[in-house]
């Protein structure tokens, strides 16, 4: 059963705008962390931000943000201001557990995100 | 500054002949994994290690292996290079004592097999 669900394949958005990509994830392992990453056409994978299951408030950094709704098991990535350079590839990923019981990533298919001038 | 680096950045190899592409991080993580990234299917998990001789299988493992004899270098070797493992690799590392484990990936290895 797919554990990462990104039902965008690609996505467009105006320069200077807010942009919501979407991530849906399954699991019964109460302690888990979600990621997002960005990959420009250079290829890197950056880290952009995290959420781990029991943190109380939704994560940001800087122009991200991460809308988590624990009981609808989402993750979505805010994007405020959109910016020429966010354009790129963005994954959705899960970590179940921790330690050497956990620490494996999986990944969703991504949402190309496109952001026009 | 610490960092993960991989060589080589491209290949090309034959069918059938042995391949091995590198890792090394100087961040002094515990854990390194190696993913495999194709069209349609996102990152994969090929094989990954939380420490020193410890090796363990991941989702996509077969025709693959690894070894960690130090804490900073997981090669990735493919056996017998099949046309099936075209395909760009990432290897990545994370720290158990990080309550985040945050990966953090190398630059990747383009890898064409004919």
């Amino acid at each position: 059963a797919q554990k990462i669900t990104q039902t965008q394949p690609g996505m467009f958005v105006q320069e200077k705008e807010a942009v919501t990509l979407d991530c849906t994830y399954d699991t019964s392992d109460p302690s888990y962390g979600l990621f997002w990453y960005k990959q420009p056409s250079s290829g890197e994978m950056i880290f952009l931000i995290y959420q781990g299951s029991y943190d109380q408030q939704n994560a940001t950094e800087g122009r991200y943000s991460l809308n988590f709704q624990k009981a609808r098991k989402s993750a979505n990535l805010v994007i405020s201001a959109s910016q020429l350079g966010d354009s790129a590839m963005y994954f959705c990923a899960m970590r179940e557990g921790w330690g050497n019981q956990g620490g494996k990533l999986i990944f969703g298919q991504g949402t190309e995100l496109s952001v026009k001038p | 500054d610490a960092e993960i680096t991989q060589s080589p950045r491209h290949k090309i190899t034959e069918t059938g002949r042995q391949v091995t592409l590198a890792c090394h991080q100087t961040w002094n993580h515990n854990n390194m994994f190696w993913y495999r990234q194709d069209l349609g299917h996102g990152l994969r998990l090929i094989h990954y290690s939380y420490g020193v001789q410890d090796t363990n299988k991941g989702e996509v493992s077969d025709g693959y292996s690894v070894s960690r004899s130090n804490t900073e270098d997981l090669p990735l070797t493919l056996e017998s290079a099949a046309s099936s493992q075209t395909s760009v690799y990432f290897c990545a590392s994370s720290e158990s004592r990080d309550h985040q484990e945050t990966q953090y990936f190398g630059p990747g290895t383009r890898l064409l097999v004919l």
